[in-house]
C-alpha cells in the first residue's frame, strides 16, 4: 500500500501555463514533505519543501501548498516553461534522531511543457 | 566531478548472473541509500547504512545485499539477477545534522536482465 499517493502520472501544459501535481499522504507522523525533480538520465534533486506548520512556500515560480487536515499537498508551477520537463516526486519524512531522514516517495508525474 | 557517482551506469545480464553496482560519494556524507525506480512506483528503498557498521533492509531488500566499504563506498550485489529486477537503480546520501532531511542522488544505473 502506497502511504503517498501522487497524481497525475503525466502532464502536458503549453508554455505560460499552469503545472499542478496532488500527493496525499497516509500517514499523520510524517512533518516533512519534499519535492524533487529529476530530468532524463539524472538522480532527482530536491526542489523545494515545506513543513505542516505553514499552508503555503513559494521559491521563485514553484509553490507547495499544504492542507494538514486533509492530508494533502501539491505543487504548482507558475508560468511554466520548457525547460521545466522532467519528472516531479513528491515525498514525505518522519523527522526525529531514529527516524533516519527515509524519504516515502509518490509514483512520480512526468510533466512536458510544449513550446 | 559530481559529488555521487555510480558504475556502471548501464548494464545488461542474464539470468541467474551475479551483479554489483558501486556508489562512491565525496560529499563526506554518513548516510547511505539504495533505491531502485520503477515507472508509476516512485522511488523504492532497498537498504541503507547510517555509518559503517550500520546496515539496515528496506522496504524491497528481497533479492539483495549491500555492503559498506567504507565511509564513501555503498556497494548493491543481485545474488542471482531476475528479468523483474530490471529497473532504475540509485545511490543517494545524507547528513542530517548538516543538510537536514535532503538527499542527494547518483546519476542511476540502467539495469536490465534479459
Amino acid at each position: 500500500q502506497q502511504q503517498v499517493k501522487q497524481s497525475p502520472q503525466s502532464l502536458i501544459v503549453q508554455k505560460g501555463g499552469i503545472s499542478i501535481i496532488n500527493c496525499a499522504y497516509e500517514n499523520t507522523a510524517f512533518d516533512y514533505f519534499p519535492w524533487y525533480q529529476q530530468f532524463p538520465g539524472k538522480g532527482p534533486a530536491l526542489l523545494i519543501a515545506i513543513r505542516p506548520d505553514v499552508s503555503e512556500k513559494k521559491e521563485g515560480r514553484f509553490t507547495i501548498s499544504f492542507n494538514k487536515s486533509a492530508k494533502q499537498f501539491s505543487l504548482h508551477i507558475m508560468d511554466s516553461q520548457p525547460g521545466d520537463s522532467a519528472t516531479y516526486f513528491c515525498a514525505a519524512v518522519q523527522e526525529g534522531p531514529w527516524a533516519g531522514n527515509m524519504l516515502t516517495f509518490g509514483g512520480g508525474t512526468r510533466l512536458m511543457v510544449k513550446p | 566531478d559530481a559529488d555521487v557517482t555510480q558504475t556502471p551506469r548501464n548494464r545488461i545480464t542474464k539470468t541467474g548472473k551475479r551483479i554489483m553496482l558501486e556508489c562512491s560519494q565525496t560529499k563526506g556524507h554518513d548516510r547511505m541509500y539504495w533505491y531502485r525506480q520503477d515507472p508509476g512506483l516512485g522511488l523504492q528503498l532497498i537498504y541503507y547504512s547510517f555509518d559503517v557498521k550500520d546496515i539496515n533492509k528496506g522496504e524491497i531488500s528481497d533479492g539483495y545485499s549491500v555492503s559498506r566499504q567504507a565511509q564513501a563506498k555503498f556497494s548493491l550485489s543481485l545474488e542471482s539477477a531476475i528479468p523483474n529486477q530490471t529497473a532504475l537503480y540509485f545511490c543517494a546520501t545524507s547528513d542530517p545534522s548538516g543538510t537536514g532531511n535532503e538527499q542527494f542522488f547518483g546519476p542511476g544505473t540502467r539495469l536490465t536482465v534479459l
